[in-house]
């Protein structure tokens, strides 16, 4: 599976929008982009995933680059408990294990 | 839906002690299982991961084992534990219990401390 880079952390404003990189430049055609969050204390929370389209959901949207060498997770209106470490990991979507490696995520912090 | 269990939720041992935590799955049949340890501030690492009852793949060599005696059931063991075992031990299971495109669920976790 590629690997990936995010950075070590940030912050956000309560209510302003986080964006969240990420960079997979070594991605493959058949591997998907995944995010993933890290409450303290929880297990990791399933927030998205794509292939090469943007996607959204109600909990965030995935903007992936032309060529998918980079994307973005972004939390439209971050709040204090979308505090947490967010990982992006990219895998292959079919075969029959469906492991997941995960990096060292990104901490943000959300302050008011 | 589905729903993964563990259990105990917390435990303490000492060290050289036996180990045993317990992962049930509800919801699903036939699932690939999963085993992540995470230890103090430390990102997630697999350990395990089982594709059918009696499958078990290591990911990386450790003091610890796993099994699948049950189609919704996966045990994590070892028979000596060490300090460098010490950590948060999640369970997962990927939506509907398959492992293509799916998005994983992961239990509540077991926080295991080593003295």
């Amino acid at each position: 599976d590629a690997k990936t880079t995010q950075p070590p952390s940030m912050d956000c404003a309560e209510g302003r929008a986080a964006n969240l990189p990420c960079n997979h430049s070594t991605i493959s055609g058949n591997e998907y982009v995944y995010w993933y969050r890290q409450i303290h204390s929880q297990g990791p929370q399933y927030i998205i995933h794509g292939l090469k389209n943007n996607e959204t959901n109600e909990m965030a949207s995935l903007i992936i680059t032309e060529d998918r060498k980079s994307s973005t997770l972004i939390l439209p209106h971050a709040t204090l408990r979308d505090t947490a470490v967010y990982y992006c990991i990219v895998r292959h979507g079919s075969g029959n294990t469906g492991k997941l490696i995960f990096g060292q995520g990104t901490t943000l912090q959300v302050k008011p | 839906s589905q729903t993964i269990h563990q259990w105990p939720a917390t435990l303490v041992q000492p060290v050289g002690s036996p180990l045993s935590l317990e992962c049930t799955v509800e919801g699903t049949s036939n699932p690939n299982l999963y085993w992540y340890r995470q230890a103090a501030g430390r990102g997630l690492q697999l350990l395990f991961y089982s594709v059918g009852i009696g499958q078990i793949s290591s990911e990386v060599p450790q003091n610890l084992s796993a099994s699948r005696p049950q189609d919704r059931q996966f045990i994590l063991s070892s028979k000596k534990l060490l300090l460098s075992d010490s950590g948060f031990y999640l369970c997962a299971c990927p939506r509907g219990g398959g492992g293509t495109y799916n998005e994983q669920f992961f239990g509540p976790g077991t926080r295991l401390t080593v003295l």
